[in-house]
């Protein structure tokens, strides 16, 4: 599968914990961003990375968010301190700059469940 | 702030009908329009998308119609199958720079017998 995976698929915690999440792009995909989808919402960017460097951070990742993309491939998100509020689908997508107008590839998200 | 408005938040089709949904953006820096399909448990899926050097854009039984003096666009989903029941999201970004995107609040459609 050439596709966007992420993992876990499924996170449940308690409140206070920290909690990390892997995103591994399409291989040749040198753009990575995260989005944040809650219930009957649309996913809501977060911050997306061009090869290794962090570009942009939406206003909706606090403090308590940090992402990181060490190599240029794959990307973590870690959330320390979680609230209920976090309680969403975190959506990874990839695409390669300058092919077919930002087409992003979405993963299938990692779903987090604060108790 | 709301950016890009999508309507209606469910649909209800019968099968071999036309599903119509359509949004409205506010940004005219927006240059880049797709429409995502999602189904329960998945990551969207790039269905079809469009820049506003068109007015409408065919695959297959998809169809986006454009319109940039009213900052509008919509899909048109032909001969709808039970299929196609899922949650449509329309969205927006600029081509160059941060291109991300822009997401409408979704629209549940459900295709029946």
């Amino acid at each position: 599968d050439t596709g966007v995976s992420q993992d876990p698929r499924h996170k449940i915690t308690k409140r206070g914990q920290n909690v990390t999440f892997r995103c591994d792009p399409i291989s040749e995909h040198n753009r990575l961003y995260w989005y944040r989808q809650t219930l009957g919402q649309g996913p809501e960017f977060l911050t997306y990375f061009q090869n290794e460097a962090q570009l942009e951070k939406s206003r909706l990742l606090s403090d308590r968010f940090s992402a990181e993309r060490p190599k240029g491939s794959f990307s973590t998100l870690e959330i320390q301190r979680t609230e209920q509020g976090d309680s969403a689908m975190y959506l990874c997508a990839s695409s390669l700059v300058g092919d077919n107008y930002n087409e992003q590839f979405f993963g299938p998200g990692t779903r987090l469940t604060v108790l | 702030q709301q950016q890009v408005k999508q309507s209606p938040q469910s649909l209800i089709v019968q099968k071999g009908g036309i599903s119509i949904i359509n949004c409205a953006y506010e940004n005219t820096a927006f240059d880049y329009f797709p429409w995502y399909q999602q189904f329960p448990g998945k990551g969207p899926a790039l269905l079809i998308a469009i820049r506003p050097d068109v007015s409408e854009k065919k695959e297959g039984r998809f169809t986006i119609s454009f319109n940039k003096s009213a900052k509008q666009f919509s899909l048109h989903i032909m001969d709808s199958q039970p299929g196609d029941s899922a949650t449509y999201f329309c969205a927006a970004s600029k081509v160059f720079g941060n291109e991300k995107l822009t997401f409408g609040t979704g629209t549940r459609l459900t295709i029946i017998p």
